[in-house]
């Protein structure tokens, strides 16, 4: 493993348009996360898989997010009807669930540029 | 709630004098800590963490913190700073409440180093 690999690492949408987003965690990992950094501002905490399952949304994440992890490997986050508050660094990190484990990965993160 | 505040959202060392980045922490629960580094187009890197063993916790690239509870405080310092340590700094808290594991980070903190 090579760590967390985000796809793309750029990409700039026109208003409206729907955008998706790949997040390949680290293979033996059951914990993946989703966070949204914008300008000047730490990350926040967006949504959270154990395996397969979604277990936890933040109340940033709107209507128009969706995420899943169908087999509990890689996972999708998807904007629907994008708006410019979205421009956004999404960045995605896993973990694995074990005690007194604190080992978080993140990946590069994927740059959302609505114009 | 937990929560973290960054004391300094930019500090500005020469090269070869000591780093000191201020984050106090506000927890109900005995806290995870985080110091995490974010260079630019690169992923989030740990750069060391405290869980309730040892107070001084000795990180990557000469950095180290030691977490305070009468102060609330867990401050990161390196004696001597690199032109390499300019970067974003975040301290981070382990939400302890669910056990979901998410992070709660604070505003960052840029350091910048100068020959």
């Amino acid at each position: 493993d090579t760590g967390v690999s985000q796809n793309p690492r750029h990409k700039i949408t026109k208003r409206g348009q729907n955008v998706t987003f790949r997040c390949d965690p680290i293979s033996e990992h059951n914990r993946l996360y989703w966070y949204r950094q914008t300008l000047g501002q730490g990350p926040e905490f967006l949504t959270y898989f154990q395996n397969e399952a979604q277990l936890e949304k933040s109340r940033l994440l709107s209507d128009r997010f969706s995420a899943e992890r169908p087999k509990g490997s890689f996972s999708t986050l998807e904007i629907q009807r994008t708006e410019q508050g979205d421009s956004a660094m999404y960045l995605c990190a896993s973990s694995l669930a074990r005690t007194g484990n604190y080992g978080y990965t993140f990946g590069s993160g994927t740059r959302l540029t609505v114009v | 709630a937990q929560s973290v505040t960054q004391l300094d959202s930019h500090v500005s060392v020469s090269e070869g004098t000591p780093v000191l980045l201020r984050c106090n922490y506000s927890s109900s629960y005995s806290p995870s800590l985080f110091w995490y580094v974010q260079h630019p187009n690169k992923g989030l890197q740990l750069l060391l963490k405290y869980t309730s063993a040892a107070t001084l916790v000795k990180g990557i690239n000469g950095f180290e913190a030691e977490f305070k509870k009468s102060e609330t405080s867990f401050h990161l310092t390196k004696p001597s700073a690199h032109m390499s340590d300019a970067a974003e700094y975040f301290c981070v808290v382990r939400h302890g409440s669910s056990n979901t594991g998410k992070l709660i980070f604070g505003q960052g903190t840029t350091l910048q180093v100068k020959p």
